[in-house]
């Protein structure tokens, strides 16, 4: 079946210009996750959604970052006035369920790869 | 707080010999230990996961993973590299203790392999 697909899988942008990041989740996934990889770091959590609500923000790295996630589908990662910092690959991964904790595998999808001019 | 560190950056194998990527983690309570690999252009791909029991654990792709709590290790193994196994490697480790879907990565080793 299909699975995790992000877009766009490439984004150029100006700093200061703001750059939305969609995530399509497995079908039927109600977990979605964000991290974001860098040259270097490694990959870093970002946010976490259980359906539509977020109960851990905690790896945001400023308000200049949010995301959302409506219908228990699609999530969306905005980031506003964007910085050259900011240039990343951003993973979006989906899993069936946290209930079941780390017993549900996290899926990946291929990431958009941000570069801030 | 847990972390993971992989201390091998790169590593180079020639096609046919063994392969070990280490893997230590930092963590209090009984860890959920993970390989992911990310070959080129791709996400990650689970390669094998431990949470409790037989220590040693087989997953995909010919791979294996020893979890060794006296050394806090969990070092990934394969007999025999394939040229197709060049690709990055990342272990991650779970909080079983806490929030129960945040993985903490480390910072990957890049696998090489020459013909």
């Amino acid at each position: 079946g299909a699975g995790v697909s992000q877009s766009p899988s490439n984004k150029v942008t100006e700093k200061g210009k703001d750059v939305e990041l969609r995530c399509d989740p497995i079908s039927g996934h109600t977990a979605l996750y964000w991290y974001r990889q860098s040259l270097g770091q490694g990959l870093e959590f970002l946010i976490y959604f259980q359906g539509n609500s977020a109960p851990d923000k905690s790896g945001l790295p400023s308000d200049r970052f949010s995301a959302e996630r409506t219908g228990g589908s699609v999530s969306t990662l905005t980031i506003q006035r964007t910085q050259q910092e900011d240039s990343a690959v951003y993973l979006c991964a989906s899993s069936l369920a946290t209930a079941g904790g780390f017993q549900e595998t996290q899926y990946f999808g291929p990431g958009t790869r941000l570069l801030v001019l | 707080a847990q972390s993971v560190t992989q201390p091998d950056i790169h590593i180079t194998v020639s096609e046919g010999a063994s392969l070990e990527l280490r893997c230590n983690y930092s963590y209090g309570a009984t860890p959920y230990l993970f390989w992911y690999v990310q070959s080129p252009g791709q996400g990650l791909q689970l390669l094998l996961k431990y949470f409790s029991g037989d220590t040693l654990v087989q997953g995909i792709k010919g791979f294996e993973a020893e979890f060794k709590r006296s050394q806090s290790s969990f070092n990934l193994r394969k007999p025999s590299v394939h040229w197709s196994d060049a690709a990055e490697y990342f272990c991650a480790v779970g909080n079983s203790g806490g929030s129960n879907y945040k993985l903490t990565f480390g910072k990957g080793t890049l696998l090489t392999v020459n013909p």
